[in-house]
């Protein structure tokens, strides 16, 4: 059984305000770390794909980190704006074939939630 | 990035009953994945449909209760059969074998 752990659960933030949610993952037989962003009533949106240790990838205001050595990811919004609300999802897809290929193991996500 | 149509969006069901949620793909794929959110989870993989072959279910879920169809390389059906309150969740399919996973809008379905 793969865990896949996100903190906190729920985040409440004043515009304006950065704010970091983490993802924790097992660390043996890594493939890739996947984050993704879930509003309300629409599709999750993939936000970053990182598969190498080290890695750093930025998209607007959003930014993510990986350490698969320790088995975690961070996820930073700088500057949130009330449109950033949504739930915040990480996944983890291990290094197998056969009928697990493409198969990912989500966390429970993060809320966020930025008040005006 | 493949666009997928997922339906219906939404649906109010009767205990005991079935519903089939379709998902259209614009593209061609191999393999199409789908899921589930109940309240307060993450999201689960029931299953994986692939073309030309059963579905390979996720420990805890059975084709009894879960047929899947794969009739083409651009469609696949979701059947959730006899269902109970326990199965009101948000049902999503998805493709992408590759990185990253494109998601339907979801079925969002209540049991009454």
């Amino acid at each position: 059984i793969l865990n896949v752990e996100q903190s906190p659960q729920s985040l409440h933030v004043q515009e304006g305000d950065s704010t970091n949610f983490t993802c924790s993952f097992p660390s043996s037989n890594f493939y890739a770390l996947h984050w993704y962003r879930w509003e309300t009533a629409k599709s999750p949106e993939a936000l970053f794909v990182m598969t190498l240790n080290g890695d750093e990838k930025k998209k607007g205001r959003i930014s993510a980190t990986l350490n698969t050595k320790e088995g975690y990811s961070y996820l930073y919004i700088k500057g949130s704006q009330p449109e950033d609300s949504a739930t915040y999802l990480c996944a983890f897809r291990f290094e197998a074939g056969g009928t697990s290929y493409g198969k990912l193991t989500f966390g429970q996500g993060t809320i966020l939630t930025v008040h005006p | 990035s493949a666009v997928i149509s997922q339906k219906p969006s939404r649906d109010i069901c009767q205990r005991g009953t079935s519903l089939t949620i379709q998902c259209q793909v614009d593209s061609q794929v191999t393999m199409m994945f789908w899921y589930r959110q109940q309240p307060g989870q993450s999201l689960t993989l029931i299953a994986t449909a692939n073309q030309g072959s059963e579905a390979t279910y996720e420990s805890g879920f059975v084709i009894d209760k879960f047929p899947i169809s794969r009739p083409n390389l651009t469609f696949s059906t979701l059947t959730v059969s006899n269902m109970s309150p326990e199965d009101s969740s948000i049902y999503l399919c998805s493709v992408g074998s590759g990185q990253p996973q494109h998601f339907g809008d979801g079925t969002r379905l209540s049991i009454l």
